[in-house]
């Protein structure tokens, strides 16, 4: 099936900081890439959707001057966590989609 | 929007056993709902799906059922192992690209 790369799977950060992560979709093009945060033991929940070439729709309640997606070609998205803080601590995941959904190995985030 | 319940919530059986996990939809426009795995510290991976065109779909071990018309989907796994063991999500979108909605999952734990 079709693979989508993400990178790094963990980063520590000091507080105060930014954070770029990235999601790449090795082969097939992806127009449309998504970001997801997950807490422990809990599901996955929709950050933004990435539109190649044009702006990030984002989702109720997340910042986007916090959490800047840029989605310059159709193979890499990118999520940039500006001046990170404790709080931001989670594991992030990128997905994108032709016909089926494939999800990155995500990126473990650390704040201290 | 769509609304994704699954249950249970946690699912203990022992080798060599079947498990089955349910998940229902609320939007009956939904016509694609995938399944992942996902391990501790890793991305869901994607390990069936399902288009609303089929009633049934199996591979190996692993099938899919889809009731349209109750609006539920079940995963069925036959001949447990011990590596079976992680969180299984299923989830719904109504159209080929858009976003996905996750059901909270269920964490299998296959004893030996």
């Amino acid at each position: 099936g079709a693979v989508v790369s993400q990178h790094p799977s963990r980063v520590i950060c000091k507080s105060g900081t930014s954070v770029k992560i990235e999601c790449r979709s090795l082969d097939f093009q992806a127009t449309t890439m998504f970001w997801y945060r997950q807490f422990p033991k809990q599901s996955l929940m929709l950050m933004a959707t990435s539109n190649e070439g044009s702006k990030a729709t984002y989702e109720q309640g997340v910042e986007k001057d916090k959490f800047l997606i840029n989605h310059a070609s159709l193979t890499l998205s990118t999520l940039t966590v500006t001046s990170a803080h404790p709080e931001d601590s989670s594991f992030y995941i990128c997905s994108a989609r032709d016909s089926e959904a494939f999800f990155g190995q995500g990126t473990r985030l650390t704040v201290v | 929007g769509e609304n994704v319940e699954q249950h249970p919530s946690t699912l203990s059986v022992q080798e060599g056993d079947s498990a089955v996990i349910k998940c229902t939809y609320s939007d009956s426009a939904s016509n694609y709902f995938p399944w992942y795995k996902q391990e501790l510290g890793k991305g869901p991976q994607l390990i069936i799906d399902i288009r609303s065109n089929v009633g049934e779909k199996k591979d190996q071990r692993i099938a899919v059922t889809l009731n349209k018309t109750a609006k539920h989907f079940s995963l069925h796994i036959t001949e447990t192992q011990p590596e079976d063991s992680a969180v299984y999500f299923c989830a719904a979108s109504w159209a080929g690209y858009s976003t996905l909605t996750f059901g909270k999952g269920t964490m299998l734990l296959v004893s030996p």
